[in-house]
């Protein structure tokens, strides 16, 4: 199955400040999905990344606040923008691995992020 | 849509005793579904997974599961439970036969182990 590399593992920001996520996959993949989790809380789905177009953001989240670049098959970003103390969670990419039937998926090792 | 209940926000068990942490499920077909620890500070790992055939699962770290359609579960079991095992565990669905779509994850059951 897939590795991916997510940095950076944890950060401490200043409100109003902005953070950039990134997440290294070992292998091509088609879609990227980044969650929220916030202290506490599942797994909420921020957006999905498809390599070549926009990504499609789910109810409550928005570009301007959480963009997202998908350059190539292997990387993607996400940023936190405009950062406030709401926005202190867990941040994990996820892409699927394998085909057909039998697929699963391989999580980042999540981004701890605190906005003081 | 998919969806996901984990009916229990938080259990504590004895160690060495048994675990059943409960998951139900709601999809419109069979569903892939999924198991997922969280140790404190960790990312998320796979325990166990259920595609079709067998019900009964068989995962890491001595966990199984049991696949029961008519009940729309898929509880998660150990016979005997370590301290290593607290954690929060996350159950997961996912579209049949569609790695393209994301996994929709339960709330989450926060497991404490006592001495």
């Amino acid at each position: 199955s897939a590795v991916i590399s997510q940095k950076p593992s944890r950060d401490i920001c200043q409100r109003g400040t902005s953070l950039t996520i990134q997440c290294q996959v070992d292998s091509q993949v088609t879609m990227m999905f980044w969650y929220r989790q916030q202290p506490g809380q599942s797994l909420t789905l921020i957006a999905t990344a498809n390599q070549g177009s926009e990504a499609t953001y789910e109810s409550g989240f928005v570009i301007d606040k959480f963009p997202i670049s998908r350059p190539n098959l292997t990387f993607s970003t996400l940023t936190v923008s405009n950062m406030s103390p709401e926005d202190s969670s867990i941040y994990l990419c996820s892409v699927p691995t394998g085909q057909g039937e039998f697929y699963g998926y391989t999580f980042g090792s999540g981004t701890r992020l605190t906005v003081v | 849509a998919q969806s996901v209940t984990q009916p229990d926000i938080h259990i504590t068990v004895s160690e060495g005793a048994s675990l059943e942490l409960r998951c139900n499920y709601s999809y419109g077909a069979t569903p892939y579904l999924f198991w997922y620890v969280q140790s404190p500070g960790q990312g998320l790992q796979l325990l166990l997974k259920y595609f079709s055939g067998d019900t009964l699962v068989q995962g890491i770290k001595g966990f199984e599961a049991e696949f029961k359609r008519s009940q729309s579960s898929f509880n998660l079991r150990k016979p005997s439970v370590h301290w290593s095992d607290a954690a929060e565990y996350f159950c997961a669905v996912g579209r049949r036969n569609s790695g393209n779509t994301p996994l929709v994850f339960g709330k989450g059951t926060r497991l404490s182990v006592i001495a």
